[in-house]
């Protein structure tokens, strides 16, 4: 079955520490986007890339970074430069970047320890 | 303002009855706009899509646009349990990529 991938489901950071969300994909979409969600929040964009080993930050990249060496994966790194990171992190794609519609992986939801 | 607005809610329906959500946006250029389900702790699922304006059906769910009025809305009708969920707009942004902007979300419950 075709989708989108994300582990782990859960995750704890100790202080200092960093730690890397993976999301892969075999969709064959060219763009990839990661989000942060809080409670009662709408989703933040953190980064997105619309092709193989290029990326953009969005609105909110300070304290995390990201690599696109290949197609199918996105994996998100969240720095201790992070100081505030309990949140559920969700990986989208969609086929090019365009008007259409972006799907999502089924989360990480990332504690402090 | 915000971008996207929608109303946090809750909603509250009796099963059987069509609820209403509704999202408004800023940007006159916007020319995609999403409805996604969220369920409690699940990321969201993408439910319908509208590009052009007036009506666009799927099943129970109707999803209408105004773009004159920035106005896009949901219509979930003979609504079910299984309903109950938050729902989000998103829109688009133009210009460059395909940078979505979502609403907070729209608490539904549909109550037997």
């Amino acid at each position: 079955d075709g989708g989108i991938t994300q582990s782990p489901k859960y995750l704890f950071r100790k202080e200092g520490q960093n730690v890397t969300l993976s999301c892969e994909q075999n969709l064959n979409h060219d763009a990839m986007y990661w989000y942060r969600q809080d409670p009662g929040q709408g989703l933040r964009l953190i980064y997105y890339s619309q092709i193989v080993n290029d990326f953009q930050k969005g609105d909110i990249a300070e304290g995390y970074s990201v690599s696109r060496e290949k197609k199918e994966s996105f994996p998100l790194t969240v720095t201790s430069a992070q100081k505030n990171p309990t949140a559920f992190y969700l990986c989208a794609s969609s086929v090019t970047g365009g008007s259409e519609p972006q799907h999502f992986g089924d989360g990480t939801r990332l504690s402090i320890l | 303002q915000k971008e996207v607005e929608q109303n946090s809610g809750p909603l509250s329906v009796p099963e059987g009855a069509i609820a209403s959500l509704n999202c408004t946006y800023s940007d006159r250029g916007s020319q995609s706009f999403f409805w996604y389900r969220q369920y409690s702790g699940k990321s969201p699922e993408l439910i319908m899509s509208i590009y052009s304006n007036g009506d666009k059906e799927d099943g129970r769910f109707t999803a209408q646009l105004n773009k004159a009025s920035q106005y896009v809305s949901l219509l979930i009708r003979d609504s079910q349990p299984s309903d109950s969920a938050t729902y989000l707009c998103a829109v688009n942004k133009p210009g460059g990529y395909n940078k979505l902007i979502f609403g907070a979300g729209t608490r539904l419950a549909v109550h037997p």
